[in-house]
C-alpha cells in the first residue's frame, strides 16, 4: 500500500525566512497530493494541494513542487510568519484511494 | 460559518463507560470520516460513510462504532473506552470520496480516567 514519509519532524525558521517540508510516496499510481496545516487545538485546513498534470502550484507565499519520477513532493513557505508556526501534513491517496497522512512537520517560526 | 461542527470539544469518561462523540456538517457533503489523532501523531483513519454506506478501516477496533442517521449529523460511540482511547478525534467531511479537499472539525479531545 502507499507509504509517506515526511521529513523533517521539526523545524525553526527565523520569522522572513523560507522554510521547505519534504514528502516522499511509494505508489507512482499516486496523483493527488494534499497539503494540511494544523494549529494548535484545532483541526486540520487545507493550505494547497497539487495534480500530477504539474510540477508546481504557488498560492501567495505558499508553493508546492511535485516529482513524480522521483516520488516526492514538497512544500515551500517564503517570507515566513508567527501565524505559520503550526503543523503540517503531506499526504497521498492508497490504491483505494484513501488519504495516507504522513507524520506531519512541527514549524516554529522564530522571532 | 462553521461548517463541520463537533460536540463536545472536551469530553471526559471513565475507563469502561460508554461515550458517544457527535458530528454535524453544513456543507450537504456526501462523505463523513471519522479519525483518531494521539499526542504528535498523524491522523488515524477509523471509518467512513459514503452516504449510508459505511466502511470500516480492517486495524479499527470493534470497541468503536458510527452512526449516520442523515446527511448531516454522524456519532462515534465508543463502547467501553480504555486508557489507550484518550485522544483527539476528528471529524472530516468531503463531497465525494477520494481525492478530494477533506473539511475537518475542530476534534473533541477524550480523557479516560
Amino acid at each position: 500500500g502507499e507509504n509517506v514519509e515526511q521529513h523533517p519532524s521539526t523545524l525553526s525558521v527565523q520569522e522572513g525566512d523560507s522554510a521547505v517540508i519534504k514528502c516522499t510516496y511509494s505508489d507512482s499510481a499516486s496523483n493527488y497530493f494534499p497539503w494540511y496545516k494544523q494549529e494548535l487545538g484545532k483541526g486540520p485546513q487545507l493550505i494547497i494541494d497539487i495534480r500530477s498534470n504539474v510540477g508546481e502550484k504557488k498560492d501567495q507565499r505558499i508553493a508546492v513542487t511535485l516529482n513524480k519520477t522521483a516520488k516526492h513532493f514538497s512544500l515551500h513557505i517564503t517570507e515566513t510568519q508567527p501565524e505559520d508556526s503550526a503543523v503540517y501534513f503531506c499526504a497521498a491517496p492508497n490504491r483505494d484511494d484513501k488519504i495516507i497522512f504522513g507524520k506531519g512537520t512541527r514549524l516554529h517560526i522564530l522571532p | 460559518d462553521a461548517m463541520v461542527i463537533q460536540n463536545p470539544r472536551y469530553q471526559v469518561t471513565q475507563f469502561g463507560k460508554p461515550v458517544t462523540l457527535s458530528c454535524s456538517q453544513t456543507l450537504n457533503h456526501n462523505v463523513m470520516y471519522w479519525y483518531q489523532q494521539k499526542s504528535s501523531q498523524a491522523p488515524k483513519l477509523l471509518f467512513h460513510y459514503y452516504d449510508k454506506d459505511f466502511n470500516n478501516e480492517a486495524d479499527t477496533p470493534d470497541n468503536f462504532q458510527s452512526r449516520r442517521p442523515n446527511t448531516s449529523f454522524c456519532f462515534l460511540d465508543i463502547r467501553s473506552p480504555g486508557l489507550g482511547d484518550a485522544a483527539m478525534y476528528l471529524c472530516a467531511t468531503s463531497r465525494d470520496p477520494g481525492k478530494q479537499t477533506q473539511y475537518f472539525g475542530p476534534g473533541t479531545r477524550l480523557l479516560v480516567l
